[in-house]
């Protein structure tokens, strides 16, 4: 079964400091990865995906991810965090009939 | 363009009431999921629909859980003899086909008292 793995439940990091957020994943096949980013609140946005081809993937506000077969992870990264990406953060992989299996998810703390 | 929009944002029922709980989609999005959050069991898919094909009920916790898609449009997930079990927020998501990336609306909260 298909299945992602959240380390960290918690992460505090200082506002200007680089990020990154660890992902597992368990698929038999090619996965389709996902992270998304939740406000207090809030629905769940699509910060960046991966799908094929190149395995660095940009997305929206600054951030990227690597997803690297070997190691079945797909780590979410930011060279330089701000205040406002405090959050809670959902690695997800696409099951069959791209039915969403999420991680546990990370809650980003920033201080200043 | 418009987001996919949920109704209502809270809900406050009583154990054993039922509940409806209405998603819009996207326009022209034919995938259409529920995903159920909860602290004890995090994101959790509940049902997928695609088009006119026969729904993916798999996620579904138990008989008390239904949805239905009308039109290949708007949902409505609904639950019968609410348990404080049932205690969640419930996301949809649409996507414009298997496969697609899914946007979230911002999810009901559903509290059984």
């Amino acid at each position: 079964a298909q299945s992602v793995t959240q380390p960290d439940i918690h992460i505090t990091v200082s506002e200007g400091a680089s990020l990154e957020l660890r992902c597992n994943y368990s698929y038999g096949a090619t996965p389709y990865l996902f992270w998304y980013v939740q406000s207090p609140g809030q629905g769940l946005q699509l910060l960046l995906k991966y799908f094929s081809g190149d395995t660095l993937v940009q997305g929206i506000k600054g951030f990227e991810a690597e997803f690297k077969r070997s190691q079945s992870s797909f780590n979410l990264r930011k060279p330089s965090v701000h205040w406002s990406d405090a959050a809670e953060y959902f690695c997800a992989v696409g099951a069959v009939g791209n039915k969403l299996v999420f991680g546990a998810g990370t809650i980003l703390r920033v201080k200043s | 363009g418009a987001g996919v929009s949920q109704s209502p944002s809270n809900k406050v029922t009583e154990k054993g009431k039922d509940v409806e709980l209405r998603c819009d989609p996207i326009s022209g999005h034919t995938a259409l999921y529920w995903y159920r959050q909860s602290l004890g069991q995090g994101l959790e898919f509940l049902i997928y629909f695609q088009g006119n094909s026969a729904p993916d009920k798999s996620g579904l916790p138990s008989d008390r859980f239904s949805a239905e898609r009308t039109g290949g449009s708007v949902s409505t997930l609904t639950i019968q003899r609410t348990q404080q079990e049932d205690s969640a927020v419930y996301l949809c998501a649409s996507s414009p086909q298997t496969g697609d990336t899914q946007y979230f609306g911002p999810g009901t909260r559903l509290t059984v008292l």
